[in-house]
């Protein structure tokens, strides 16, 4: 099947900084790309997608100046948390769907990049 | 918007015996619905999923049925194994394309 890879897997912090996410579709071109969010023992939550060569678009209630997403290439989504707070610390996860001609549009997800901020 | 439900949180089953989770949504557009195992600390994988034009679907010992009038549909998992032992998470992708997920259960397979 299609790969996407996160990257990092793990990131601590301090409260106040930036951490950047990347995601990206090794096998496949992937003009769009999703970002979930998952608390301890809670199901995925959809934040946002993320557009190639366009704006991303955000799910209700999540703050767009909080959580940057640049879809820079076709093969490569990223996601900025800035300002981060205690209260940001999930698994964040990205996915792309395939796009095989014919395919249900499975979605293939990355390895999580878990983030606790201090 | 989209709202996926699902039941049960949590389901234990003694080893052999038969697993059912339970969903429902709410967008009659939705006409994707997959079915995602994970294991903890890890990414969901895709185990089974099913298309609106089909009522049921069947992989060795896991199957999904879907009722569209009712807008449900099912995992079962047959002779059920310690490995089974995971979250799962049924899926529908709204009429925007973006696929939404149910809460989750937590499966715990008994010896």
């Amino acid at each position: 099947g299609a790969v996407v890879s996160q990257h990092p897997s793990r990131v601590i912090c301090k409260s106040g900084t930036s951490v950047k996410i990347e995601c990206r579709s090794l096998d496949f071109q992937a003009t769009t790309m999703f970002w979930y969010r998952q608390f301890p023992k809670q199901s995925l939550m959809l934040m946002a997608t993320s557009n190639e060569g366009s704006k991303a678009t955000y799910e209700q209630g999540v703050e767009k100046d909080k959580f940057l997403i640049n879809h820079a290439s076709l093969t490569l989504s990223t996601l900025t948390v800035t300002s981060a707070h205690p209260e940001d610390s999930s698994f964040y996860i990205c996915s792309a769907p395939t796009t095989i001609a014919g395919g249900s549009g499975e979605l293939f997800f990355g390895e999580g990049s878990r983030l606790t901020v201090l | 918007g989209e709202n996926v439900e699902q039941h049960p949180s949590t389901l234990s089953v003694q080893e052999g015996d038969s697993a059912v989770i339970k969903c429902t949504y709410s967008d009659s557009a939705s006409n994707y619905f997959p079915w995602y195992k994970q294991e903890l600390g890890k990414r969901p994988q895709l185990i089974i999923d099913i298309r609106s034009n089909v009522g049921e679907k069947k992989d060795q010992r896991i199957a999904v049925t879907l009722n569209k009038t009712a807008k449900h549909f099912s995992l079962h998992i047959t002779e059920t194994q310690p490995e089974d032992s995971a979250v799962y998470f049924c899926a529908a992708r709204r009429r925007d394309d973006k696929i939404i997920f149910g809460k989750g259960t937590r499966l715990h397979i008994l010896p």
